[in-house]
């Protein structure tokens, strides 16, 4: 089966810059979504087909996706970014998959 | 706006039936450009999809669970039900429903708030 694999943890200091890695098999030729989650409450999506962003998040948050890595970009890290991330992709063949990622806890010092 | 809700017991015993039900809100589950499904989360781990149903009934599955998952669709109710049997503590989790969005790529959004089942005796 389709693996994922994220750093778990990463530091940023606020008002830096916070880029969460997503590693797959040629990644680059499947699409990517990604999910913050903050402690104690269910994910919400922060960007969908690679780099698009959901009405409401932040310009701060763009997506990336080449080769064997997608990347989800925190610009101006703010306290409130403070969360659990994750990346997800679809596997569209017959048994309709979704595969997330093993999860990045990002913390801002 | 579209809101979930998972309902059910918060304790279910070891080799038992986990049931779980997601009531659909503001919107209809009849879309035809959705698909319904269900992920969980163990405590302090990683998210696992288990699976999705159209309103159709058409169902797939997490090959892992695939024998032991029943999900349903009832559209007059508005609601899709999950069903995890022959339970174990290694099914302790926090279950969510979520809207699948059926767009040439899926993800997931928005999500429920999440129930907690408990596996112990």
């Amino acid at each position: 089966s389709y693996v994922l694999t994220q750093p778990p943890s990463m530091s940023v200091a606020p008002g830096k810059t916070a880029r969460i890695t997503c590693g797959g098999n040629n990644i680059g030729s499947k699409i990517v979504h990604w999910y913050q989650q903050k402690p104690g409450q269910a994910p919400i999506l922060v960007s969908y087909g690679d780099s698009d962003r959901p009405s409401g998040i932040p310009e701060r948050f763009s997506g990336s996706n080449s080769g064997n890595t997608a990347t989800l970009t925190i610009s101006r890290v703010e306290a409130g970014d403070e969360a659990d991330y994750f990346c997800q992709v679809w596997d569209n063949t017959g048994d309709h998959l979704y595969v997330f990622g093993t999860g990045t806890r990002v913390a801002v010092l | 706006q579209l809101q979930l809700q998972e309902s059910g017991p918060g304790l279910v015993k070891p080799s038992e039936t986990l049931s779980l039900t997601c009531t659909v809100s503001g919107g209809s589950i009849r879309s035809g450009t959705y698909y319904w499904g269900w992920i969980r989360q163990p405590p302090g781990k990683g998210l696992e999809w288990i699976g999705s149903i159209y309103y159709s009934g058409r169902t797939y599955y997490n090959p892992s669970l695939k024998s032991r998952v029943t999900i349903s669709v009832d559209t007059s109710k508005n609601h899709f039900s999950l069903k995890l049997t022959s339970v174990t503590a290694a099914d302790t989790a926090i279950f969510y429903c979520a809207r699948i969005i059926a767009a040439g790529t899926n993800w997931f959004d928005p999500w429920g708030q999440g129930a907690l089942v408990t596996v112990s005796s």
